[in-house]
């Protein structure tokens, strides 16, 4: 079946240190995303990739860096830059028609010690 | 002020009662989404509507464009259905979204 597959759901870190988070996706879309949760707030873009080899900036991307070597792959890195890291992250994906159906990992919950 | 509102934020109900969860948005869009997020945070799409009313099973949402509202309604709710559930409206770019802050659903047996 296809589906996006997030990797790891639990990932604790400690200060100061890089993490990637993984998200790979078999649906042959072209468009995937990163999301940020937090406990009473919608969520936000943190960046977007609509074809290989590019990605922009969404609407909280310091501290965070992404790449898009294969149209399958969009792994996300939280670097020390990024302040408060600890949260619950979400990659989707859609194809890039207009009103097309999101369909979304099942998250990486980070934690910063 | 949010571009996508819900309302309630927290909901509460026993098994078997209609539920129904509001949606308003500020932006122009041509469709909006219907997100179920389960417990352990996974996010499931329900239903994308651009007008009029879509079914599946026991939910059923509808969507008045002109009116900036759409609705989701779970009828006879069960503990499984215990969940939040997001509304979504499509930005002008690509495909992002601007996302509710989603209504938290306890369904008690």
């Amino acid at each position: 079946d296809g589906g996006i597959t997030q990797s790891p759901k639990y990932l604790f870190r400690k200060e100061g240190q890089n993490v990637t988070l993984s998200c790979e996706q078999n649906l042959n879309h072209d468009a995937m995303y990163w999301y940020r949760q937090d406990p009473g707030q919608g969520l936000r873009l943190i960046y977007y990739s609509q074809i290989v080899n590019d990605f922009q900036k969404g609407d909280i991307a310091e501290g965070y860096s992404v790449s898009r070597e294969k149209k399958e792959s969009f792994p996300l890195t939280v670097t020390s830059a990024q302040k408060n890291p600890t949260a619950f992250y979400l990659c989707a994906s859609t194809g890039v028609e207009l009103n097309t159906e999101a369909f979304f990992g099942q998250g990486t919950r980070l934690t910063v010690v | 002020k949010n571009e996508v509102e819900q309302s309630p934020q927290n909901l509460t109900a026993q098994e078997g009662e209609f539920i129904t969860i509001n949606c308003s948005y500020s932006v122009g869009i041509s469709a909006l989404h219907w997100l179920q997020q389960h417990p352990g945070g996974g996010i499931v799409s329900l239903f994308m509507l651009s007008s009029g009313k879509k079914k599946h099973g026991r939910l059923i949402a509808t969507i008045n464009i002109q009116e900036k509202h759409s609705s989701l309604h779970i009828t006879a709710s069960h503990p499984r259905d215990s969940a939040v559930y997001i509304c979504a409206a499509p930005r002008n770019t690509g495909n992002q979204f601007y996302f509710g802050t989603g209504t938290s659903l306890t369904v008690i047996p």
